[in-house]
């Protein structure tokens, strides 16, 4: 069967400080992969996805970037993280356009 | 572009009462419809699907009937539980092969024993 890892579970960084947030799939091959991050008020903002190795598509401009070095393995990165990076990301995969979307348990991140 | 608006919440019931959390989409043609669950600190889960009108997707009690006529995917159950309070979340994805889905806002349900 199909799981999918994301790690860290917390994490507290200060403004400034770099971040890598990682996630991993097993079980599928050429999956669809998804970041999402979701501030307080429940709202799912999409912020990345990908169809395959190396092809990056970005929702919405700002401080973050992903990669996909692997096929199965998505990382989302920043350089210099602001307050306002705070919030419950959300790493997701799913078979096909169509298919439904299969999360991880989430990474909380507070900027401080 | 595709949209998918749920009614506002919280939702408060009393354990054993009916729960309808309503959910209307926009899109064109004929897009798949999802509810997902999320418990507290947790991801999203897959609730229950449809893919086609008049699709009604099941799971744990939970029901919800793909209506193509008046755009809707209610969610219902016929008696909610305590271990039912969560955060759902009503989906669609389009049809034509698009890889991004559309989500709702999301709504709180609470339920008091």
């Amino acid at each position: 069967s199909q799981t999918i890892h994301q790690w860290p579970a917390t994490l507290v960084q200060p403004v400034g400080s770099p971040l890598s947030l990682e996630c991993t799939v097993e079980g599928t091959s050429n999956p669809n992969l998804y970041w999402y991050r979701q501030a307080a008020g429940r709202g799912l903002q999409l912020l990345f996805y990908s169809v395959g190795i190396g092809q990056i598509s970005s929702e919405v401009p700002q401080n973050l970037s992903a990669s996909r070095p692997q096929d199965r393995q998505f990382i989302l990165s920043s350089k210099k993280l602001l307050l306002s990076d705070s919030g419950f990301y959300l790493c997701a995969w799913s078979e096909s356009g169509g298919s439904p979307l299969h999360f991880g348990n989430g990474t909380r991140l507070t900027v401080t | 572009g595709d949209s998918v608006t749920q009614m506002e919440g919280p939702v408060t019931l009393s354990e054993e009462a009916f729960l309808t959390i309503n959910c209307t989409y926009t899109a064109t043609g004929y897009p798949s419809l999802f509810w997902y669950v999320q418990y507290p600190g947790e991801g999203l889960q897959l609730l229950l699907k449809a893919t086609k009108a008049d699709d009604k997707g099941s799971n744990k009690g939970f029901e919800a009937t793909y209506r193509k006529e008046t755009t809707s995917f209610h969610l219902e159950k016929g008696s909610v539980q305590v271990s039912d309070s969560a955060v759902y979340f009503c989906a669609l994805t389009p049809s034509g092969g698009s890889y991004i889905p559309t989500f709702g806002r999301g709504t709180s349900l609470i339920v008091h024993p």
